[in-house]
């Protein structure tokens, strides 16, 4: 299994810009995490998903946050106007309701810079 | 609601030295419990987890008991290598339909050769 892929690994924009960060969950997995990794903030569930459908999006700092999952196997993370302050790495990750105690498997991540 | 409350780093050993990482846990119900690991530029990995009170869970030397009666479920290792340098991060989860993850600060191992 190729595991949880997100892309892009590195994202460089400026003040103002749209950005949208990418997830590719592992095939069979029905549950979605994002999360975004700071040094000040450690790491924080922004939203998850259950089957497509968003659980629990409380972790999402703003209204400029916003991430959809149209189908079972890709997710998007969308941040419109971005600010300097969402540098950060932002990580998916994906678990299936039938594995084990609720494991999760983490993609990469990508490291978002704002400028 | 559920936290995690781990050790503060960063924590610096030599080659072969003993580890402890401390991770305390408040939980509803009876909670799974895990170890991260994160190496550098990478995503986290599980490194074990215990699904019950007194389990033992272990994994490449690393091992952690599951202690209801204090809440804990510490991190140990006999002997540390310079490739464990890492960031640990203790979780939780309150399980049931519940799939979501707390997760502790994390707690950044140096080890020196």
């Amino acid at each position: 299994d190729a595991g949880v892929i997100q892309s892009p690994r590195h994202e460089v924009t400026e003040m103002g810009q749209e950005v949208t960060l990418r997830c590719k969950p592992i095939s069979g997995h029905d549950y979605l995490f994002w999360y975004r990794q700071t040094m000040m903030r450690g790491l924080e569930l922004l939203i998850y998903f259950n089957n497509n459908v968003p659980i629990d999006d409380s972790g999402m700092p703003e209204d400029r946050f916003s991430a959809k999952m149209p189908n079972a196997s890709f997710s998007t993370l969308k941040i419109q106007p971005s600010e300097p302050r969402d540098s950060a790495v932002y990580f998916c990750a994906s678990s299936d309701t039938g594995g084990s105690y609720n494991e999760q498997f983490f993609g990469p991540g990508t490291r978002l810079t704002v400028l | 609601g559920d936290s995690v409350t781990q050790m503060e780093g960063p924590v610096t050993l030599s080659e072969e030295a003993f580890l402890t990482i401390n991770c305390t846990y408040t939980a509803t119900g009876y909670p799974s419990l895990f170890w991260y690991v994160q190496y550098p530029g990478e995503g986290l990995q599980l490194l074990l987890k215990a699904t019950k009170a007194d389990d033992k869970g272990s994994n490449k030397g690393f091992e952690a008991t599951y202690r209801k009666e204090t809440t804990s479920f510490h991190l140990e290792k006999g002997s540390v290598q310079v490739s464990d340098s890492a960031v640990y991060f203790c979780a939780l989860s309150s399980g049931g339909s519940n799939y979501k993850l707390t997760f502790g600060k994390g707690t950044l191992l140096t080890v020196n050769p």
